[in-house]
């Protein structure tokens, strides 16, 4: 079974210019989740899909970060304009869905796109 | 809001040393608790984990109990290799998200 893709792996780009990250969860996984992590920082939750609905989107640092899930399959996720703030590891997760009252499931992550804004 | 802290590193050890990383964490509901470790050039993948107060995840010879009284979740492992060297990430869920700690890099030399 394919674990989770991220592409690209390595991103350098400069200040206002526009990125896109994405990732391909595993298949038949409902929930999609990205987090970033800043060089020294703790990994930060920034949003959750399931299947292509936004479930909670509250750790978006702001609006030139979006989101999308078409489909509900791959996510992308564009930064437009691209800051020198926003560098850092972006991974993306995924796990299926299960049913209200169970316990918290395995998040399967990807191996990270490492973005770099010059 | 729910947070995690673990010890910060690098921790440098030898090969068959003792291996313990501290954890601890905040929450306001009832969370379950993870180590995740991410191996060089790799992703983050699940080490252990633990959904209540007393239960002891173990994985590859790591192990933590989920001790709410001193809301702790610590790692230790008894005898640790140079295969085991990676970034470790204690983290918690309440709900959907995982909150992580800062990551505590871990070096063992032969």
């Amino acid at each position: 079974e394919a674990g989770v893709t991220q592409f690209p792996s390595h991103s350098v780009i400069e200040k206002g210019q526009t990125v896109t990250l994405r990732c391909d969860p595993i298949s038949g996984h409902d929930n999609l989740y990205w987090y970033r992590r800043v060089m020294g920082k703790e990994i930060k939750f920034l949003l959750h899909f399931v299947k292509e609905s936004k479930q909670d989107e509250s750790g978006m640092p702001n609006n030139r970060f979006l989101a999308e899930r078409t489909g509900g399959t791959y996510s992308t996720l564009k930064v437009q304009p691209a800051e020198l703030e926003d560098s850092g590891v972006y991974f993306c997760a995924s796990n299926a869905r299960y049913q209200a009252g169970a316990t918290t499931g395995e998040q399967f992550f990807g191996p990270g796109t490492r973005l770099t804004v010059l | 809001g729910d947070s995690v802290t673990q010890m910060e590193g690098p921790v440098t050890l030898s090969e068959e040393a003792f291996l313990t990383i501290n954890c601890t964490y905040t929450a306001t509901g009832y969370p379950s608790l993870f180590w995740y470790v991410q191996y060089p050039g790799e992703g983050l993948q699940l080490l252990l984990k633990a959904t209540k107060a007393d239960d002891k995840g173990s994985n590859k010879g790591f192990e933590a109990t989920y001790r709410k009284e001193t809301t702790s979740f610590h790692l230790e492992k008894g005898s640790v290799q140079v295969s085991d060297s990676a970034v470790y990430f204690c983290a918690l869920s309440v709900k959907y998200a995982l909150n992580f700690g800062k990551g505590t890099s871990l070096l063992v030399t032969p």
